[in-house]
């Protein structure tokens, strides 16, 4: 199975902070990866596919990069309602397997 | 709009089983791959299961393999998860998703439902 590893663990921001996740596989996936916003309580949110095409509707401030094992999700300028938890999820083989997370919280 | 809706989660004892359904609406739900994923309490996502649009292709997470039946009927939008010997770590919200955005390509899960809650307890 293919092991994604996010980093940070959690994250310490501000409103109009820009903030950097990264996502890294055990091995190569091309451009095989999701990210994904999940508010507490609620379903998670695809907002990346295919490493950096933007969901219909998610609002620009997001973009995803990288290809084959390194990915980063990009949050240019934090809102209060991007405070979350993002997954990254590698969409190349089966399993899809899933990052571990990582929480953005209010400094 | 489109729609997932997941119902047939409760408490179970270890070793009895458990049918979840989701009910898709909004979409042509015959032509999508669909999926079950769960997320334990304070945890993070694991996918489960998926079913291919005409139900050919069938594919299991090893946690659940063997214990777990993905099933769908497309004449009734639904797709559905049969869980037999339920252990205490299959406690979760059970998540059914959508393929998407673009039919076929399998890039990500688009649509998800709200979740139904799962509890082996005895």
């Amino acid at each position: 199975d293919i092991q994604m590893t996010q980093s940070p663990s959690s994250v310490s921001a501000s409103v109009g902070d820009r903030v950097t996740i990264t996502c890294r596989a055990s091995q190569g996936i091309s451009s095989g990866l999701a990210w994904y916003q999940q508010i507490p309580g609620k379903a998670p949110k695809l907002l990346i596919y295919a490493a950096s095409s933007l969901q219909s509707g998610v609002p620009s401030r997001f973009s995803g990069s990288g290809s084959g094992t390194d990915f980063t999700l990009t949050i240019s300028s934090l809102r209060p309602e991007d405070f979350a938890t993002y997954y990254c999820q590698q969409t190349n083989s089966f399993p899809r397997t899933f990052g571990q997370g990582t929480r953005v919280e209010i400094k | 709009q489109v729609q997932l809706i997941e119902s047939g989660g409760g408490v179970v004892q270890p070793g009895r089983s458990l049918r979840l359904s989701c009910a898709a609406s909004g979409f042509p739900f015959n032509i999508y791959t669909m999926y079950w994923v769960r997320q334990a309490p304070v945890k993070g996502l694991e996918w489960v299961a998926l079913m291919s649009s005409d139900g050919a292709q069938k594919n299991y997470a090893d946690s659940v393999k063997g214990r777990f039946a993905i099933s769908r009927d497309n004449s009734k939008n639904t797709l559905f998860l049969e869980m037999n010997s339920l252990i205490i770590e299959d406690t979760a919200v059970y998540y059914c998703a959508k393929d998407g955005p673009v039919v076929g390509r399998a890039d990500a899960f688009d649509i998800w439902g709200q979740g139904t809650m799962v509890t082996v307890s005895s």
